[in-house]
Formats: structure tokens, C-alpha cells, sequence
């Protein structure tokens, strides 16, 4: 069990450029989960999946950004169109059915990709 | 909505003291309860959970029950170390919509 895994760990952009992240779930999670932190903040949910399914998004996902899983393995989480606004911790994290728990979600989360917009 | 409220930091204490960070929630249903721990430039680590009142959720040293009456998932410790200072959240899973709904979280500094 490695873990889950995010690429890059930091990226630094200019406004306007489009950015792409990757997550890699811990290999036997059918859900994963996308989140948005700042500083001072809590996690804010964004987006999750359950195997390739886009299940649930966030009002807070506006147009410009998009998140797919198009094997039910790893994830992308593009921002088109980069605003300053958009400088954050972007989180993924996944889960498995947690056995006899019902509808319990166990989240683990990977290290997270710093994004700054100058 | 859901919500979840933490008591506020910085909390500063000495090696080998009693730890209380308070945390409270509003949910409709029944929902889990999970502390996370993020120690300084590291991703979110899950400290412990509860899935049903009157459970205790245990990890570290660290301890937390699900009070239904109060809806309350108090975290403690007896006695705290350098290596705990962090900042902890409190967050809860209301069901079917899967989403963790999160504190602001509650940063510890423990001095020597």
C-alpha cells in the first residue's frame, strides 16, 4: 500500500495559463475525491467520483474547472483559464467501502499540489 | 447545512499536559466523525473516527466520543509531546453524499 500520490507537489503559474494535476489513489479505492484548502481554512469538497463516474460537484467548481477518471484509476483536475483567486492546497484523496460500515467512508489523503497563481 | 465548529487557536501548551480541542456539529442524520492531523508541510492524516454514539475513537494516545445528546467529538490527550504540535481537524461524513464536511482546524504547539 503506497499511498496516495499527487503530481506535481507545487506549481507556480501565471494568470491566464491552464494547469493539469494528477492523483493516483491507493490502488483498490473505487471513490476519489477532490478538495480545495486554503490558508487558515478547512478542506472545501470539490468534486468525487465513484470508479469513472463524476458522482458530485461542488457549486464551487465553476466553468474553468474540470476533473476526470477515465479508468477508474487515477484522476486530473484541470483549471482552465488560471485566476489569482485559484492560489490554494488542491487535495485528492480515496476510499473504500468500509466492510459493515454502510455507506462509511475511511478518506485518505495524498500530500496535496500547491498552487500559486501570480 | 452540515457544519462542523472547532475551538479556535493557536493552543499552546507544555510537554506532558492535557490536551482538550473541542469540536461540535450540526448534521441531519447520523453521521461519522473523523479527526485528521496535518503535521507541519505533510498531507492530512487520519488520527482516529467514530461511526455511531457513544463510540470512542482512539489512536496515539489521543481520544474522542461521539456525544449524540451533545453532538459533540471532543479530542483529548493526557499527555501531549513535542511531536503532536500540528494542526488538527474536525470533520464528519453525513451519508450518502459522501463529502467530508470540515472545521477550520485547531493548530497546537507543543514546547519542551
Amino acid at each position: 500500500d503506497t499511498g496516495v500520490s499527487q503530481d506535481p507537489r507545487h506549481k507556480i503559474t501565471k494568470r491566464g495559463q491552464n494547469v493539469t494535476f494528477r492523483c493516483d489513489p491507493i490502488s483498490e479505492h473505487n471513490r476519489l475525491y477532490w478538495y480545495r484548502q486554503t490558508l487558515g481554512q478547512g478542506p472545501e469538497f470539490l468534486t468525487y467520483f465513484q470508479n469513472e463516474a463524476q458522482l458530485e460537484k461542488s457549486r464551487l467548481l465553476s466553468d474553468r474547472f474540470s476533473a476526470e477518471r477515465p479508468k477508474g484509476s487515477f484522476s486530473t483536475l484541470e483549471i482552465q483559464r488560471t485566476e489569482q483567486g485559484d492560489s490554494a492546497m488542491y487535495l485528492c484523496a480515496s476510499s473504500a467501502d468500509d466492510l459493515g460500515q454502510g455507506f462509511t467512508d475511511t478518506q485518505y489523503f495524498g500530500p496535496g499540489t500547491r498552487l500559486t497563481v501570480l | 447545512g452540515d457544519s462542523v465548529t472547532q475551538m479556535e487557536g493557536p493552543v499552546t501548551l507544555s510537554e506532558e499536559a492535557f490536551l482538550t480541542i473541542n469540536c461540535t456539529y450540526t448534521a441531519t442524520g447520523y453521521p461519522s466523525l473523523f479527526w485528521y492531523v496535518q503535521y507541519p508541510g505533510e498531507g492530512l492524516q487520519l488520527l482516529l473516527k467514530a461511526t455511531k454514539a457513544d463510540d470512542k475513537g482512539s489512536n496515539k494516545g489521543f481520544e474522542a466520543t461521539y456525544r449524540k445528546e451533545t453532538t459533540s467529538f471532543h479530542l483529548e490527550k493526557g499527555s501531549v509531546q513535542v511531536s503532536d504540535s500540528a494542526v488538527y481537524f474536525c470533520a464528519l461524513n453525513a451519508g450518502n453524499n459522501r463529502k467530508l464536511i470540515w472545521g477550520l482546524g485547531t493548530s497546537l504547539a507543543v514546547n519542551p
